[in-house]
């Protein structure tokens, strides 16, 4: 059975810092990885998509994907207090496989 | 549009009783699916529908049931409804495989006592 690993935290970093958010995976053949963020109370919203080892950049979002240590990794630059939510790694395609999920403070 | 849609937003089932959780969508989507997600934990798949009519088990199924005879429409059943059923329900759709991005609706939250 396919695995996603997160640390749960929670996570606190001051607002302007980077926060980075890291999860293992245990299938060596998956391709494609998710960010989906969670804000209390709300559903889950994809923030990035990335399939290709290296890293995917989409305005403050960095994802990086290391398959041969299957690891993906989030890295948020100048972080908000908007930015304080869970943040779900994610592995599939047709079907999804969540971790946990990190919760994430952002302190002003 | 208006995306998808879920209804109710709460409920409170008691031991035993049955009761079906309707989900929406109105973006042609071909893909459909439930997910479970307990209280601090990630999301789980029950069960999932590639088009009308053809439905399959998740990763946590037992105790729900799904039919899916329109695009647009995928109902969760629950039978003989247990305290483990407590969770929040989400639905969620895609336009697979020419996007893997899965759309959320606003969840259920279901309480069993």
């Amino acid at each position: 059975q396919k695995e996603v690993e997160q640390n749960s935290g929670p996570l606190s970093v001051p607002e302007g810092a980077i926060a980075s958010l890291n999860c293992t995976y245990s299938d060596r053949g998956s391709q494609s990885f998710f960010w989906y963020r969670q804000y209390s109370g709300k559903s889950p919203e994809l923030i990035m998509f990335i399939y290709s080892n290296g890293d995917k950049e989409d305005g403050r979002f960095t994802a990086q994907l290391n398959k041969a240590s299957q690891y993906v990794s989030l890295l948020i630059r100048d972080s908000q207090p908007s930015d304080s939510a869970t943040y779900l790694c994610v592995e599939g395609a047709q079907k999804l496989v969540f971790g946990q999920g990190t919760r994430l403070t952002i302190n002003p | 549009n208006a995306g998808v849609t879920q209804t109710p937003k709460f409920r409170i089932l008691k031991i035993g009783q049955s009761m079906t959780l309707q989900c929406a969508q109105d973006m042609n989507h071909n893909y459909m699916y439930w997910y479970r997600q307990d209280p601090g934990m990630g999301l789980k798949l029950i069960y999932y529908s590639v088009g009308a009519g053809i439905t399959d088990k998740g990763e946590v199924p037992n105790g729900y049931n799904v039919s899916r005879s329109t695009t647009e429409d995928f109902p969760l059943r629950l039978e003989l409804a247990a305290p483990s059923q407590t969770s929040v329900y989400f639905c969620a759709s895609s336009y697979f495989p020419a996007t893997y991005e899965q759309y959320f609706g606003p969840g259920t939250r279901l309480t069993v006592t």
